[in-house]
């Protein structure tokens, strides 16, 4: 069956810089990658999500890219700030009889 | 707010017993899922019904069983309860079986003593 794998598991960037978080998926008939960010005791909530005939999305500070040849998808977050340290989740449906396969989560920890 | 309702916030109690959450989902959602996390753990799938019928099943214990009922909304029966069991359990929604935005509610967090 699918599998997700996420990387890292925990990530510790400055204020104003990058974070990257990466995810790779075993299934090639993939073709939904939605990203959730969960904060600390609450729900995870979609931040950002692309299907697999778009190679890269943005929305501001957020951007999705995805390589369906590799088999991966990274989520990009620019200018980071104190807000959004979280846990973050990637997954990956194959859209009909739609069930998200989970990555472990990574942990973004923002240092100010 | 998401629009899914997960009762009760908060549960505790004793090992051995029987509990049940509610879900409801967004209005117009035939779609339920069900998931555990553990302590600083990722999400566990647990089962997902769509209108009324299981359409799958991810690591759910033989001693929890769900439902979902004629008005959509959803149940997770959680039996013979272990120390172990102490989790945060989820419910989300969305709209049916295609890809579309998974929506959670705020869990149940049972603590099992």
């Amino acid at each position: 069956g699918e599998n997700v794998e996420q990387h890292p598991s925990t990530l510790s960037v400055q204020e104003g810089d990058s974070a990257v978080i990466k995810c790779t998926y075993s299934d090639s008939a993939s073709n939904y990658f939605p990203w959730y960010k969960q904060e600390l005791g609450k729900r995870p909530q979609l931040i950002i999500d692309i299907r697999s005939n778009v190679g890269e999305k943005k929305d501001q500070r957020i951007a999705v890219t995805l390589n369906k040849t590799a088999k991966h998808f990274s989520l990009h977050i620019t200018e980071t700030q104190p807000e959004d340290s979280a846990v973050y989740f990637c997954a990956a449906s194959k859209g009909s009889n739609y069930q998200l396969i989970w990555g472990a989560g990574t942990k973004l920890i923002i240092k100010p | 707010d998401s629009g899914v309702t997960q009762t009760p916030k908060h549960l505790i109690t004793a090992t051995g017993q029987r509990v049940t959450l509610r879900c409801s989902p967004r209005s117009g959602d035939l779609s339920v899922y069900w998931y555990q996390q553990s302590l600083d753990q990722g999400l566990q799938f647990l089962i997902h019904y769509y209108n009324g019928e299981e359409r799958a099943k991810g690591n759910i214990l033989e001693r929890f069983s769900a439902q979902q009922f004629p008005d959509l909304h959803s149940e997770l029966n959680l039996s013979s309860l272990e120390l172990g069991d102490s989790a945060l359990y989820f419910c989300a929604s969305s709209a049916g079986l295609q890809d579309t935005e998974a929506f959670f509610g705020q869990g149940t967090r049972l603590t099992v003593v």
